[in-house]
């Protein structure tokens, strides 16, 4: 199994340009996400999806879009870029919620410049 | 709001001392996550503590979650200059969602 895989690794935009983060997993999980993770800020959780078809806002999705269609893909769009932006993206998932079925495995993260 | 505070928020110390980190919460969580995070990486999954009083032993690691489950700490022991890294607690909320603390970045020199 290759586990949460994430594309681009690395990426620069400059403001105003969109571009979309891909996620993929292979383990049949329910639960997919998206956070960032800034310099003293933590993990701060941008989307999720409880399942194909179903997403929902974390708590920062501003200037995020996310879509599910199938269970494997959950890929993260940036409608136009913003310096804001410029961060760590982790995509995880997980088996479901609750104890341990909330267990997350991420992905290698996508590093994001906005100039 | 439920939030997760982790102390301390830096740790260096030398190989082969021992090491406790804490998160605590004024809330209650129906369960406590911790994972690591190499520079570079994503985190990894370590231990989950589900139970009041707790406690969880992985190697050199010993986890515990606090019998009202507002609280957790993760005691090394002998550390190693593998265990090098950012380590993270999760709480699953009241409401459900995931909650993570900001994390305690430890560093062991040689």
């Amino acid at each position: 199994n290759a586990g949460v895989t994430q594309t681009p690794k690395f990426q620069v935009l400059k403001t105003g340009q969109s571009m979309t983060l891909q996620c993929a997993q292979d383990m049949n999980h329910e639960y997919m996400s998206w956070y960032r993770q800034d310099p003293g800020m933590g993990l701060r959780l941008i989307h999720y999806s409880v399942g194909a078809g179903i997403t929902d806002q974390g708590e920062v999705p501003n200037g995020y879009n996310v879509s599910r269609s199938t269970t494997e893909d959950f890929p993260l769009r940036l409608l136009s870029a913003a310096p804001s932006q410029t961060s760590v993206y982790f995509c995880a998932s997980s088996y479901s919620t609750g104890g341990t079925s909330y267990e997350q495995y991420f992905g290698p993260g996508t590093r994001l410049t906005v100039t | 709001t439920q939030l997760l505070e982790q102390s301390p928020q830096f740790l260096s110390i030398q190989e082969g001392e021992n090491l406790t980190v804490y998160c605590n919460s004024s809330s209650v969580f129906s369960s406590l996550q911790w994972y690591r995070q190499e520079p570079g990486e994503g985190p990894v999954l370590l231990v989950t503590v589900v139970t009041g009083g707790e406690v969880k032993k992985l190697k050199r690691l010993t986890f515990q979650f606090g019998d009202a489950r507002k609280d957790s700490s993760l005691h090394i022991t002998a550390a190693q200059t593998g265990d090098t890294g950012l380590y993270l607690c999760a709480g699953e909320g009241s409401q459900g969602n995931l909650i993570f603390g900001k994390g305690t970045k430890l560093s062991v020199k040689p």
